[in-house]
């Protein structure tokens, strides 16, 4: 079973339009969790850490809930610029803070 | 806004070849870390560097990979008999403290081995 699993994609959505990417993780010594942006050949970049009581950045929201070990992230308002593809990432302090990274979530944005 | 750095950009070598890769972490920044990303697959954790000393290393980081921080700035990993296999973007990041800190990625270096 992969570490960090998420729906590879891609998502095509016209501009404007709410795109929810899932994400689920398996290891329960998890304790920080990312989701990261990465466009094509470039290197990851944060998007926005994510906590249980649910965190909102512009028109971004991630929630967590770890009971169920399950990562989302809605994306309000879709820009042609929110196409990339997104990574859902878990961290373990204790663990050298070891990024986990998931496949990742191809979104392309239409006009 | 300050970056991680690395070079070169891109690298190829023939197998069987020894590798530095460099990489300029944030100056204040505490804890460094190599990923890798293999053509069309996830980003994978290699090792963590703290203090001077390895953290945390996966399987992938096994006898012929090494890592160190000759001086104040430079963070190198280094790969002594390159494979095939080890063909791939190799990510540094950095960051501030270890708990829960946000990990600020470099460009990469695209290590091809022939």
């Amino acid at each position: 079973r992969k570490e960090v699993e998420q729906d590879p994609g891609p998502f095509n959505v016209p501009e404007g339009a709410t795109v929810a990417f899932n994400c689920t993780y398996s290891n329960s010594a998890s304790q920080s969790f990312f989701w990261y942006r990465q466009d094509c050949r470039k290197e990851p970049k944060l998007l926005m850490s994510v906590y249980s009581s649910g965190n909102e950045d512009g028109r971004f929201t991630a929630q967590l809930n770890r009971a169920s070990q399950y990562i989302s992230l809605l994306i309000r308002d879709s820009k042609l610029s929110d196409s990339a593809t997104y990574l859902c990432v878990a961290g373990r302090e204790n663990a050298g803070n070891m990024l986990t990274f998931g496949g990742g979530t191809r979104l392309m944005v239409k006009p | 806004e300050p970056e991680v750095t690395q070079t070169p950009s891109h690298q190829v070598t023939q197998m069987g070849q020894e590798v530095i890769l460099r990489c300029v972490p944030i100056s204040n920044h505490l804890y460094f870390y190599w990923y890798r990303q293999i053509l069309g697959q996830k980003v994978e954790f290699l090792v963590s560097f703290y203090n001077n000393e390895i953290s945390e290393k996966s399987e992938i980081f096994d006898d012929q990979f090494s890592v160190e921080r000759p001086d104040g700035s430079n963070f190198t990993l280094k790969i002594r008999s390159t494979k095939l296999e080890d063909s791939a973007m190799y990510f540094c990041a950095s960051s501030v403290t270890g708990v829960g800190e946000t990990q600020y990625f470099g460009p990469g270096t695209r290590l091809l081995v022939l």
